[in-house]
């Protein structure tokens, strides 16, 4: 069974510009959840969907957004980039949720680097 | 609000030695704690899941203790091997609706190296 899958691995852009990154998830898994991970805050939840509906969101301005295809593959975006931004954006899928006991199971991630 | 302590500082063994690493939660009660590991430049894997009512819980050369009343997980790695070199991220999650909102929340992780 493929794993999840995330494209594109390494994205620069420049401030002002914006982002759209996107992810696979394991076939039959309705839930994908989004993580930013830097090196001074760790693995910060984003937002998860399940079934095309966005179940729950994080601490994060209206400038990060997502959305989930009925095929379960979901897209994130980030307006007005900002340098804070710079940060390796994990997506996870599970069959369940994040509020279910399940492993998640991650991709390997897209490295955005901010100029 | 929710946290998860888990030491920031890098944790050095040598090869065979056990390695020990500390989670800590406050102002939660969850129903189950994951293990995950991190290799760089890559996403977290799953490793291991203890429920509240289960005290120890062992996958090979692995081993999880959830002590409830402490708000702590352990996480063992015996005969430890320079494989076993990567970052480990504890994840409470579920609970109880009045503690929270049984969400996964990611601890910040502990790295470990393993020397030859």
């Amino acid at each position: 069974k493929a794993g999840v899958t995330q494209t594109p691995r390494y994205l620069i852009k420049t401030r002002g510009q914006q982002v759209t990154l996107s992810c696979s998830p394991i076939s039959g898994h309705r839930s994908v959840s989004w993580y930013q991970q830097t090196p001074g805050q760790g693995l910060q939840f984003l937002f998860e969907y399940f079934s095309e509906t966005q179940r729950n969101k994080g601490n994060f301005p209206g400038r990060f957004s997502g959305r989930q295809f009925s095929n379960s593959r979901s897209e994130m975006n980030v307006s007005t980039l900002e340098l804070g931004d710079s940060a390796l954006y994990l997506c996870a899928s599970s069959l369940a949720g994040s509020y279910s006991n399940q492993p998640q199971h991650f991709g390997d991630g897209t490295r955005l680097s901010i100029l | 609000s929710q946290k998860i302590e888990q030491n920031s500082e890098a944790l050095n063994i040598q090869e065979g030695k056990t390695a020990t690493l500390t989670c800590n939660y406050t102002n939660y009660s969850p129903a189950y704690l994951q293990w995950y590991r991190q290799d760089p430049g890559r996403g977290p894997v799953f490793l291991l899941l203890i429920r509240e009512n289960e005290k120890e819980k062992r996958k090979e050369r692995l081993k999880v203790t959830f002590d409830t009343t402490l708000k702590q997980s352990l996480f063992h790695i015996t005969a430890s091997q320079p494989a076993d070199s990567a970052t480990y991220l504890c994840a409470p999650g579920g609970g109880h609706l009045s503690s929270n909102t049984g969400k996964l929340i990611f601890g910040q992780g502990t790295t470990l190296q393993v020397k030859p």
